[in-house]
Order: structure tokens, then sequence, then C-alpha cells
């Protein structure tokens, strides 16, 4: 079975200050990619980054990027200069090619103190 | 433009009653999902439909029905509603039906249930 954990519930980060959010997953399978969404206050769910297992080299996207460490599967979330805007619940989500489906993890909640 | 569009976003309404919510998207996609977000954010797929078909169809009680006339709409019909489908239900599409395609999510319809 596949699944997501975020250990963290909740964060917080000073404006302009870097910030890490963990994640850990588990499958057996070889095939899979991983994903962090945000999703504001405002409820929509917006894709943050995504990353290929098959690509050893780390995402990046502007301000965020992952650090990917297959062997521990483990993909945590960076984000640099950190934002009001940032300010967020943030959800890792896996996604393997034998069931398509997208797993969430249960989310952590981001605070970014001006 | 609005990409993934649901309606309504606020649905209140008495146990017992039958709803439904809409989803509509203007990407060209071709696989459409539902997703419910429980009072704790947990989200967890329900179905999902890859050219009218249905391809996913989660432990969901009967009550739940899906419909999509046609890929870029797939509707959410909810029979004798109860306490504990008080949610947020979210749709979402992606291009193809591949573990790798970013799904774009709806703003989501926060249900309650009196």
């Amino acid at each position: 079975a596949q699944t997501v954990t975020q250990s963290q519930p909740e964060m917080s980060v000073q404006e302009a200050e870097t910030v890490t959010l963990s994640c850990t997953y588990d499958t057996s399978e070889s095939d899979y990619y991983l994903f962090w969404y945000k999703q504001p206050p405002s409820r929509q769910m917006i894709l943050v980054i995504r990353q290929e297992a098959y690509k050893q080299q780390n995402a990046t996207e502007n301000r965020f990027s992952v650090n990917f460490q297959k062997a521990a599967k483990s993909f945590s979330l960076k984000i640099s200069d950190s934002q009001l805007g940032d300010a967020a619940m943030y959800f890792c989500a896996c996604a393997t090619s034998g069931t398509y489906k997208y797993i969430f993890g249960t989310g952590t909640r981001l605070k970014v103190l001006a | 433009d609005t990409a993934v569009s649901q309606t309504p976003k606020y649905l209140v309404t008495q146990m017992g009653n039958d709803k439904s919510i809409k989803c509509e998207q203007n990407l060209g996609h071709d696989t459409m999902y539902w997703y419910k977000q429980d009072s704790k954010k947990f989200l967890k797929i329900m179905f999902s439909y890859n050219n009218k078909e249905l391809i996913i169809n989660e432990t969901v009680p009967n009550r739940f029905s899906p419909k999509s006339p046609d890929k870029a709409h797939l509707n959410l019909h909810i029979n004798s509603l109860e306490l504990g489908d008080s949610a947020v239900y979210f749709c979402a599409s992606s291009q193809a039906h591949r573990a790798g395609q970013p799904q774009h999510f709806g703003d989501g319809t926060r249900l309650s249930i009196l």
C-alpha cells in the first residue's frame, strides 16, 4: 500500500527566511511521481512542484525546491525568501504508475511571520 | 478564465436530502476526479473518469454517484445525505490518466449537513 506522511502539522517562518517542510512516503513501485500542493485560505489547491522518481536531480521552481532522497523515501520542500503569500496548508502527494491515484499526506500548515 | 469550475461553492442542506455538485473544465483534459477533504484537511480520492469512462471508484457509499456526460464535465450526485458527508469536495482534472500528470483543482464545494 502507498502511504505519505507529513510529520509536521504546523510550521512557522519569519518573512524572508527559509523553511523546510518534511514528507516521507512509502511505495513498493519503482515508477512514481511526487508533488507538493499549496492550499491557501481561499481553499484552491495549487501545484507547487513536481518530481519524477527516476530523476536524480532535485526539482526547483523559483523560490521552491525539493530535497529528494530516494533511498530514504524522503521528499522535503524548501521555501526560500519566504513571503506572506506563502502562508497556506502544504500537501505532499505521491502517485504511482500502477494505480494512478494521488495519495496525499495530512498537510503542514505554514505560518509566515512579518 | 477559470480552468476547473465547480458549482455551487457552498451547499447547506438537511440530512436525508439529495444534492448535486457540478464540475466543468475548459483545459481540454481527458481525465477528471472527485476528492473529499474532511474537517482535518485530509484529502482522499473518490472517483476518476477518463474520457467519460469510470476508472477509479474508491470505497465510497452507493449514495454517491458520479456522472460524466462528456469529458469536460463530471458531476457528483449524493442521495440521502448524512452528517458524515459534511466536507469540502474538490473536482480536478489532468491531461491524461497517467501518474505523472499534474492535477488542476477547482475551488471546492463546502457541503454542510444540518
